[in-house]
């Protein structure tokens, strides 16, 4: 049972488009979520977050979007680089009981970003 | 710099072979977690820590033990390896609930 989906493996951009990536999630107990970026041989680092209590959050030409009712979230990088190719991971935590700050991450999307 | 360190960084064992991976974080964090990150399944929960002294199950313990005996280290444990636990380990620290993970650059086990 998968709770957090990204159903797109890849996805292709040309350098100086946007690019989209996709992230839907079951648990309607998750409240805040989390996008990561990795590249090869590396460990994900932290991009941008977002609290259920907000629809977007932004930082720089990064962008969350989030549609509680649809369950489903979205990064938007604007305009594209190539040094944002890489992997991208979704993830998503609740804040209350005995979670433990534990993620549930989905299976990540590779970005190529053509120059 | 400060940050999450993982040793080793790759390693190939014999079926059957035990070896323990280390984690070693230096940001007075209290939570740690090891992830098992597979083509296709994204990073998986292994086990976690709340502090010094507790361990706790995740998604998919079995096969693996853990040990927090001092705060800033977590260390995962392989009794007796199998092929089916080649992957990429990664360990993560975090402050608490609703922050994000710092992650260690991972191990890559191969188990044949």
């Amino acid at each position: 049972d998968q709770q957090v989906k990204q159903n797109s493996p890849s996805l292709s951009v040309q350098e100086g488009r946007i690019s989209i990536l996709n992230c839907d999630y079951t648990n309607s107990m998750f409240d805040y979520f989390l996008w990561y970026k990795k590249y090869p041989a590396e460990g994900p680092t932290f991009l941008i977050s977002i609290s259920s209590i907000k629809d977007k959050n932004e930082d720089g030409r990064f962008t969350v979007f989030l549609n509680k009712s649809a369950k489903h979230l979205s990064l938007h990088i604007v305009p594209s680089q190539p040094g944002d190719s890489a992997v991208y991971f979704c993830a998503a935590g609740s804040a209350g009981g005995t979670s433990y700050g534990k993620l549930t991450f989905g299976q990540g999307t590779i970005l190529t970003v053509h120059p | 710099n400060a940050g999450v360190t993982q040793t080793p960084k790759f390693r190939v064992l014999k079926t059957g072979q035990s070896m323990t991976l280390l984690c070693a974080q230096d940001m007075n964090h209290e939570y740690m977690y090891w992830y098992r990150q597979d083509p296709g399944m994204g990073l998986r929960l292994i086990h976690y820590s709340v502090g010094e002294g507790t361990t706790a199950k995740g998604e998919v313990p079995d096969g693996y033990n853990v040990s927090r005996l001092k705060k800033q280290n977590f260390l995962l444990g392989l009794e007796s390896a199998a092929p089916s636990q080649t992957s990429v380990y990664f360990c993560a620290s975090s402050y608490g609930q609703s922050h994000g993970y710092t992650f260690g650059s991972g191990t890559r086990l191969t188990v044949v």
